[in-house]
């Protein structure tokens, strides 16, 4: 059974502060490693696919890094703000995606 | 663009009946399929997975079982509801290879 584990579950922050969630995954038989935000009401949406060791990808203030040799990604977020609050999934990809359980953040204005 | 439609949005059960949700896929063709359920205070669990036309590959032993009738149809059903099926169901696409998931905008089952 392949896991993906999320820390820390949940994460509360002041608008402007800057945070960065892990995400833990078999270190084997890598193939890709996905982010996704799925604010309340919505569908989850995509963030970034990194498939290479030592990817880093940026969006905005949302960048992620990676590590397929110890089996870990990273996503950060620079300077919170309130429409940042979202739940933040990370997705192991091997044709079938298997997703943690999520780091749920809240950005307080 | 793809696009996942996904019906219904929600759903009230009794324990026993049968359940049928379905997804219809636009702005691509063969895509890889997949069914989620998200049940309370819980991740994304991956239920079924389609590479093709009548290929499903089953995740989770359970009472669901999933159909792929057409090329962008998927179709999660189940023949007596449980109450532990109550979740959040989502349909999620994508190309092939590493592209990113698009999601449906997910059936919520309550089953009573």
């Amino acid at each position: 059974i392949l896991n993906v584990e999320q820390s820390p579950q949940s994460l509360h922050v002041q608008e402007g502060d800057s945070t960065n969630f892990t995400c833990s995954f078999p270190s084997s038989n890598f193939y890709a490693l996905h982010w996704y935000r799925w604010e309340t009401a919505k569908s989850p949406e995509a963030l970034f696919v990194m498939t290479l060791n030592g990817d880093e990808k940026k969006k905005g203030r949302i960048s992620a890094t990676l590590n397929t040799k110890e089996g870990y990604s990273y996503l950060y977020i620079k300077g919170s703000q309130p429409e940042d609050s979202a739940t933040y999934l990370c997705a192991f990809d091997t044709d079938k995606l298997i997703f943690g359980t999520g780091t749920r953040l809240q950005v307080f204005p | 663009s793809q696009t996942i439609h996904q019906w219904p949005a929600t759903l009230v059960q009794p324990v026993g009946s049968p359940l049928s949700l379905e997804c219809t896929v636009e702005g691509t063709s063969n895509p890889n399929l997949y069914w989620y359920r998200q049940a309370a205070g819980r991740g994304l669990q991956l239920l079924f997975y389609s590479v093709g036309i009548g290929q499903i590959s089953s995740e989770v032993p359970q009472n669901l079982s999933a159909s792929r009738p057409q090329d962008r149809q998927f179709i999660l059903s189940s023949k007596k509801l449980l109450l532990s099926d109550s979740g959040f169901y989502l349909c999620a696409a994508r190309r092939g290879g590493n592209s990113p998931l698009h999601f449906g905008n997910g059936t919520r089952l309550t089953v009573t």
